[in-house]
């Protein structure tokens, strides 16, 4: 069976801090596929990421950063200065057998206040 | 380019009514998906269109869920009849093969 842990319900910041998010998932499958999205309050998820399980290494895009941890099966996302922009909730999803077939975290709510 | 269309943004019933949901995906996306997230919870995958076949239903909660994506464009989620633990954010999602999914904002439905 597959899971996916976001323990964290809400995360409250203020601006310019930073944040993570943990992620930590369950699979017994060696090929599999992580993803983090985003849910402004638009309502619609937005891509972020997507790491398969051969690819440990850690990932920066701007503002956002991925920690890819196979020893403890954990997929941490770090948002450096925090904008109010960011205020959102943030998912972590796993998939053994395609793009589309995701098993979702609970996610996370950020809110970053002025 | 338009994103993946849902209507309507929310929908209120009674237990026992009907509601069909729709989704619009991105044109010349062959893969739509439906998801639900109850109360706050996990977003569930219910279940995969290949163009208009069903690929993988086996998220559906039960037989009072049909989904159907006539033509291979629009998808239609009917829900008959609904029960309270049906409320929820309904997901839909598109994408081409071996592509990236693209989400709509989700139908909150409410049954009383």
């Amino acid at each position: 069976a597959q899971k996916v842990t976001q323990a964290q319900t809400e995360i409250s910041v203020v601006e310019k801090e930073d944040v993570t998010l943990d992620c930590v998932y369950e699979t017994r499958d060696t090929t599999y596929y992580l993803f983090w999205y985003k849910q402004p309050p638009s309502g619609e998820l937005v891509f972020l990421i997507r790491r398969n399980s051969f690819d440990e290494q850690n990932e920066i895009s701007g503002r956002y950063s991925w920690n890819f941890q196979k020893s403890t099966s954990s997929f941490n996302f770090t948002i450096t200065a925090s904008q109010v922009v960011d205020s959102a909730v943030y998912f972590c999803a796993l998939t053994t057998d395609s793009w589309g077939k995701l098993q979702f975290g609970a996610g996370t709510q950020v809110v970053v206040t002025p | 380019e338009a994103g993946v269309t849902q209507f309507p943004s929310h929908s209120v019933i009674e237990k026992g009514q009907t509601v069909t949901l729709r989704c619009d995906p991105i044109s010349g996306h062959d893969n739509l998906y439906w998801y639900r997230r109850v109360m706050g919870k996990e977003i569930k995958f219910l279940l995969h269109f290949v163009k208009e076949s069903k690929q993988d239903e086996s998220g559906m909660p039960n037989n009072r869920f049909l989904a159907e994506r006539t033509g291979g464009t629009y998808s239609t989620l009917k829900v008959q009849p609904a029960e309270l633990e049906d409320s929820g954010v309904y997901f839909c999602a598109s994408s081409q093969v071996g592509e990236k999914l693209f989400f709509g904002s989700g139908t909150q439905l409410s049954v009383l």
